[in-house]
């Protein structure tokens, strides 16, 4: 089955610098990769989604992530830190079945 | 609006009581899921069902019991015999042709 590993559980930077949360899947070129948001008691909201049509994913709230097959990597970047941003996100993998996996999670804090 | 619905959002049990969590959608998918969720462990994959009356476990089914007797109805018991229920829960189904999940707002159960 795929995977996929988030390097780092907690991420914190100050509001208006660069957000980098890393994420790394399994060896076998996915089908699909995602990102996910949640924020505390809530469900998870869909930032973007990799489906092979372009490298670089563009998503909601300004997140955007790029696929690079040679790192295997799907890391999500925002050029500017917003305090609404804190929250969770999760890095997932879903395969032709519709077999979704999910990273660890990684905590965004945002300074003032 | 089209959605996925859980209930009850908080859920108090006592030790040696079974707990059903319900899940309803609206979004016409055939693929639902749940997941627990705990902190620092992402989202566990508890069971699966690609379409009524047939579901498959997922990684951690033992002490969870689950139906599917209509496609808008997904139900999970959380039986005694699962050590360590208290969590939070998601319910989600797959829609939209690549895979992506849509999630329900969750369910927190802790076991008094």
């Amino acid at each position: 089955a795929q995977s996929v590993t988030q390097l780092g559980s907690h991420v914190s930077v100050s509001e208006g610098a660069l957000v980098l949360l890393r994420c790394n899947y399994s060896s076998s070129v996915p089908p699909y990769l995602f990102w996910y948001v949640q924020y505390p008691n809530q469900g998870l909201q869909l930032l973007l989604k990799y489906t092979s049509a372009a490298t670089l994913v563009k998503g909601i709230n300004g997140f955007e992530a790029e696929f690079k097959k040679s790192e295997t990597s799907f890391h999500l970047t925002k050029p500017s830190a917003h305090m609404s941003d804190a929250a969770e996100y999760f890095c997932a993998v879903s395969d032709w079945n519709n077999d979704m996996r999910f990273g660890a999670g990684t905590r965004l804090t945002v300074k003032p | 609006d089209g959605g996925i619905t859980q209930s009850p959002k908080y859920l108090f049990r006592k030790e040696g009581q079974n707990v059903t969590l319900s899940c309803e959608q609206n979004l016409n998918h055939d693929a639902m899921y749940w997941y627990r969720q705990d902190p620092g462990q992402g989202l566990r994959l508890i069971y699966y069902s690609q379409i009524v009356n047939d579901f498959q476990k997922g990684d951690i089914a033992e002490g969870y019991s689950v139906s599917r007797e209509k496609k808008e109805s997904f139900p999970l018991t959380v039986t005694s015999a699962q050590k360590n229920p208290t969590a939070f829960y998601l319910c989600a189904s797959v829609g939209g042709g690549t895979g992506e999940l849509f999630f329900g707002e969750g369910s927190r159960l802790t076991v008094l």
